[in-house]
């Protein structure tokens, strides 16, 4: 079935660093894959998106690519803030599968100033 | 636009009773809401799968006695966890898809239960 991997967290970073978040994923067919993020006390929401192979996701300085060939979705910003600590879902959808989402376990991440 | 809100957002119930969750589309109609449970530093697993005016699918392994839904309406739907049992404890999720073929899902806030 399909399944999503992330890295294990928390991560913890200083303001103004560079972050990756490692996402790789098995999927039968050919997934849209995304990333959810959830701030403390919220519930998630879609952070950016990526439908077919070497579409690049992007929102909010974030930004992710889908790459076929290594079936990942590493997410990637140049420099975090103190309010991009959250937690983020990596996640897949199948397209045979009425929609349903497929997640990853989640990271946190937390980002000092 | 597209708000998901969850009532209530924590309850807390004693083991043996039943308890129930609300999940609307408050500015959009949803014909399909999604219902999840996440434990503590875990991903969301996906409960089940809830059509206004029909049967809820569930998936493998989720009691469909144990956790009833309803989605009576294009904007409601209901989750019941009934003779909960402390091991029900957990955070429960809503989401929502603004309509057929559509796969972007909005999600409620989220529910904390709590059977002691």
């Amino acid at each position: 079935g399909d399944s999503v991997t992330q890295m294990e967290g928390p991560v913890t970073l200083s303001e103004e660093a560079f972050l990756t978040i490692n996402c790789t994923y098995t999927a039968t067919g050919y997934p849209s894959l995304f990333w959810y993020v959830q701030y403390p006390g919220e519930g998630l929401q879609l952070l950016l998106k990526a439908t077919k192979a070497d579409d690049k996701g992007s929102n909010k300085g974030f930004e992710a690519t889908y790459r076929k060939e290594t079936t990942s979705f590493h997410l990637e910003k140049g420099s975090v803030q103190v309010s991009d600590s959250a937690v983020y879902f990596c996640a897949l959808s199948d397209p045979g599968a009425n929609s349903k989402l497929t997640f990853g376990k989640g990271i946190t991440l937390s980002v000092r100033p | 636009g597209a708000v998901v809100s969850q009532h209530p957002s924590w309850v807390i119930c004693k083991s043996g009773t039943s308890v129930k969750i609300e999940c609307r589309s408050l500015d959009f109609q949803a014909t399909t809401m999604f219902w999840y449970r996440q434990f503590p530093k875990q991903s969301l697993m996906l409960m089940a799968t809830s059509n206004e005016g029909s049967k809820a699918t569930y998936e493998q392994g989720v009691e469909k006695d144990k956790f009833l839904i309803n989605h009576a309406s294009l904007t409601l739907s209901t989750l019941t966890v009934t003779s909960a049992h402390p091991e029900d404890s957990s955070f429960y999720i809503c989401s929502a898809i603004l309509g057929q073929g559509k796969y972007e899902q909005y999600f409620g806030p989220g529910t904390r239960l709590t059977v002691t």
